[in-house]
């Protein structure tokens, strides 16, 4: 089935510690998005790729990377996790950087303590 | 700037019509989505306009007016399973989405 793949669906993550949240998409999608959901807040952007080999900085990008080594894969790295960066996670995908719908990943439940 | 702004939350009846607004301000405009999220699940695409007017589409209306910054969806013969979050986002000058926070519909029978 084609979309968007997010792994893990759940984690709880000690502070201080290394944690990459992977993303991956079969619909050959150029543009892809990290946002993360917290509640009374709307979507807020990451970081985002418009095409593989180039990320740019969202909203929030502090204390997470990316990288788009490829077309289908976008994974999320937070080098150091903190409290604050306790939230749901959502990747989604796009067929291009200036068109079309996203499609959003099942998200990623990240607890950090 | 930008900013969007819709209410935090809803409660309309069964069978019922309901009218989710959304009003923005921004500089840049290239369109306007909204989204259905279930509790616990990923948004799922409902609707984009980037025109003025109506687009309609099955139970589900959603309308622009970009010299007012307003837009609003419209749910039709409301089932329980509209109960949901909708979420509005605006597509920027650099075709970003910035969000609105979401309005949580509550469906009662």
């Amino acid at each position: 089935i084609a979309g968007i793949t997010q792994a893990p669906t759940s984690q709880i993550l000690a502070a201080g510690r290394r944690m990459t949240l992977r993303c991956t998409q079969d619909m050959r999608h150029n543009a892809m998005y990290w946002y993360r959901q917290d509640l009374g807040l709307g979507l807020r952007l990451i970081h985002y790729s418009n095409t593989a080999g180039t990320t740019g900085k969202g909203e929030v990008p502090d204390g997470y990377s990316v990288s788009r080594a490829n077309t289908d894969d976008f994974p999320l790295t937070l080098a150091s996790a903190v409290p604050s960066q306790t939230s749901v996670y959502f990747c989604a995908s796009r067929e291009g950087g200036d068109t079309g719908e996203l499609f959003f990943g099942e998200g990623s439940r990240l607890t950090v303590l | 700037g930008q900013n969007i702004d819709q209410p935090t939350e809803m409660t309309a009846t069964e069978g019922a019509i309901v009218q989710i607004n959304c009003t923005y301000q921004t500089s840049g405009f290239n369109g306007l989505f909204w989204y259905q999220q279930h509790a616990g699940e990923a948004p799922t695409f409902l609707s984009y306009n980037v025109l003025d007017g109506l687009e309609e589409k099955g139970r589900f209306s959603s309308f622009l007016s970009r010299s007012k910054g307003y837009s609003y969806l419209l749910l039709k013969e409301l089932q329980m399973k509209d109960s949901a979050s909708y979420l509005c986002a605006l597509m920027d000058s650099n075709y970003q989405l910035i969000w609105g926070a979401g309005t949580k519909l509550i469906i009662k029978p």
